[in-house]
Formats: structure tokens, C-alpha cells, sequence
């Protein structure tokens, strides 16, 4: 299986300013990477698929980069809601393999 | 507005079976694979099986293999996961969850999830 490894597992930020989460392949998926936000007491939410692909409704503050085994989730000006759990997830092949989560809260 | 609705958890006894559904509304469930995702007490989110738009084509993470069976019925737009021989390590919480046109390996919505726990 593919694993997936995130980093930071922990960040604080404030409304405004702009974090990166790094997520790195344990062989190359291609371009074939997707990020999620978790929030409790709401559905996860897909925000970026195949590196960086916005799916629908997700803010333009959200981008996605990298390919082969390294990948950054960028979130621009932070929004209040934007603080929660964020994981990646290869969906290059079976099984599809997630990361072990980045928390981002509130400084 | 796209639906994704749980039900069936519960505790159960290790060896014993439980049936999970997932009811679909607010899109053409005929048209989409689905899967399941689980997420162990404060652990991060798994895949746990994924099953074709006509359920003819069906995939499993390995620890479930052979124990595990998803399925769905098209006519009432509804997915299923039996959970047969279980063990503690299978306790989580179950996320039924849309495949994104086109890609059988990403999900773009998922229900609040089904609570499981295996312990006697």
C-alpha cells in the first residue's frame, strides 16, 4: 500500500494569514492526490483532487500543488471556518490511502 | 442537496455481524460508485470497500477481505456494508460516501457517519 505521510500534524494560525500542509508519497501517485476538511458535527468535504483540481464550492484561497510523491495544500487568508482537520489521500491506485490528518487551530 | 444517511451501528460482540445502510438522496444513486470510509477512536480516516454504479465490480481494503461485504440496491437507492466476524479492532466510526464522477478512488460527499463498536 501506498503510504501517506503529513506534516505538519499540528498548526496555529491566525484569521488572515496563509499556512501550507505538506503531504509526501511513499512512491509516486502521479498527480493523483486529494485533500479533505474535517470539521465535527459536519460531513468531510473534498477540496482538491488529482494535486490541484478546486472541486465545486470550494474558496479560491485553496490551492493544491506538487506531483510524483510530494504534494502542499495552501489555504490563503484564513478564514474563521477554515480551521479543522485536513487530510490527504492518494487515489492513484487501490487501496486509496490517507494521510494521518493535519490539525489546524485558531492561535 | 445530496443526502448521505447511516444507519445499523451499534455495540456488538466480537464474531457477531452487523449490516450497515446507507440511505442516498438529492442525486441519481444509479449513477455513482460508493464506498465506505472508517475512522477509528481519534485515528485518522481508512477506505474500508468501494462498489461499481451497478455493483457488479467491488473492492476491499485487506483486513476486511473475506469478512466484509459491500453492496447496494439501486432501486432503493441505498448501500450496504455487512460486517461479519468481527473483531475490536474494527471498532470506528462508518462513513458511507460518494465516488466523484469520473474517479473511483476519490469521494466527494459523505454522510455524518455510523458509530460501531466490537467489544463483548
Amino acid at each position: 500500500d501506498v503510504q501517506m505521510t503529513q506534516s505538519p500534524s499540528n498548526l496555529a494560525a491566525s484569521p488572515g494569514e496563509s499556512v501550507s500542509i505538506n503531504c509526501k508519497a511513499s512512491k509516486s501517485i502521479s498527480k493523483y492526490l486529494a485533500w479533505y476538511q474535517q470539521k465535527p458535527g459536519k460531513a468531510n468535504k473534498l477540496l482538491i483532487y488529482s494535486g490541484s483540481t478546486l472541486q465545486s464550492g470550494t474558496p479560491s484561497r485553496f490551492s493544491g500543488s506538487g506531483s510524483g510523491t510530494d504534494f502542499t495544500l495552501t489555504i490563503r487568508n484564513l478564514e474563521p471556518e477554515d480551521f479543522g482537520l485536513y487530510y490527504c489521500q492518494q487515489h492513484n491506485e487501490y487501496p486509496p490511502t490517507f494521510g494521518a490528518g493535519t490539525k489546524l487551530e485558531l492561535k | 442537496e445530496v443526502q448521505l444517511v447511516e444507519s445499523g451501528g451499534g455495540l456488538v460482540q466480537p464474531g457477531r455481524s452487523l449490516k450497515l445502510s446507507c440511505a442516498a438522496s438529492g442525486f441519481t444513486f444509479s449513477n455513482y460508485g460508493m464506498a465506505w470510509v472508517c475512522q477509528a477512536p481519534t485515528k485518522g480516516l481508512e477506505w474500508v470497500a468501494s462498489i461499481s454504479t451497478g455493483g457488479g465490480n467491488t473492492y476491499y481494503r485487506d483486513s476486511v477481505k473475506g469478512r466484509f461485504t459491500i453492496s447496494r440496491d439501486n432501486a432503493k437507492n441505498t448501500l450496504y456494508l455487512q460486517m461479519d466476524s468481527l473483531r475490536s479492532e474494527d471498532t470506528a466510526t462508518y462513513y458511507c460516501a460518494r465516488h466523484l464522477t469520473g474517479s473511483s478512488r476519490v469521494m466527494d460527499a459523505w454522510g455524518q457517519g455510523a458509530s460501531v463498536t466490537v467489544s463483548s
